[in-house]
């Protein structure tokens, strides 16, 4: 077990609202990422995290947004949901020297 | 950036059989990852390969990493039912990266 919990684990929403999920650890690991995983593009890299408040972009960022307050939870935000924003989101941590380890995702559909 | 192609994209086998799955790369490998997912389910961590022509087994699955750094391949022998997911290659773009890059994945079916 790898310490990773996403929440909600399912949710429905209509288009126009704001989303956020979360990725809480309990390991304090520095680096935390967001995916998003969809049927022919297979798992996109959306924003990365290597500290507190330290946060980069990743291949498909463009209307998402994340923070880092504290080191074990990363919040993925979607400020006004599209129906192109529906897909299963995965956080994942990387341990010190060792390979990413992923939650169990959260399966998000926007009407 | 660095492109992975996955082959097949899907697979189907009987229970018994072997298999092998191809991972390629646009670009030479710094890292390459393999990990495997069940329906509604997160990724499983299954092996990393760095160095060329790298070999690591782990229970029934092999993978290989060539010479060259640019192709993989994940080897599955007498599959199981259990074998059954979707497998991804994932890569690092280059050295002091951390973010991977994936294939689109591989569907593994194994009929009893």
């Amino acid at each position: 077990d790898a310490g990773i919990t996403q929440s909600p684990r399912h949710k429905v929403t209509e288009t126009g609202t704001p989303v956020t999920l979360r990725c809480h650890q309990t390991e304090n690991h520095r680096y935390m990422y967001w995916y998003r995983q969809d049927p022919g593009h297979g798992l996109r890299l959306i924003h990365y995290s290597y500290g507190v408040k330290d946060t980069d972009k990743g291949e498909v960022s463009d209307g998402y947004s994340v923070s880092r307050s504290k080191t074990e939870d990363f919040l993925l935000t979607l400020e006004s949901a599209t129906s192109s924003q529906t897909s299963v989101y995965f956080c994942a941590i990387r341990p010190e020297g060792q390979p990413q380890h992923f939650g169990d995702g959260t399966r998000l559909s926007i009407l | 950036s660095q492109e992975l192609e996955q082959s097949p994209q899907s697979l189907i086998v009987q229970e018994g059989k072997n298999l092998t799955i191809n991972c390629t790369s646009s670009k030479t490998l710094y890292g390459l990852y393999w990990y495997k997912q069940k329906y509604g389910e997160g990724l499983i961590f299954l092996m990393m390969l760095q160095k060329g022509g790298e070999e690591k087994s782990h229970e029934k699955i092999t993978a290989k990493l060539d010479e060259k750094k640019q192709q993989s391949s994940l080897h599955i022998t007498a599959s199981q039912p259990s074998h059954a997911g979707i497998y991804l290659c994932g890569a690092l773009p280059g050295a002091g990266s951390y973010q991977l890059t994936f294939g689109k994945g591989t569907k593994l079916s194994v009929i009893p």
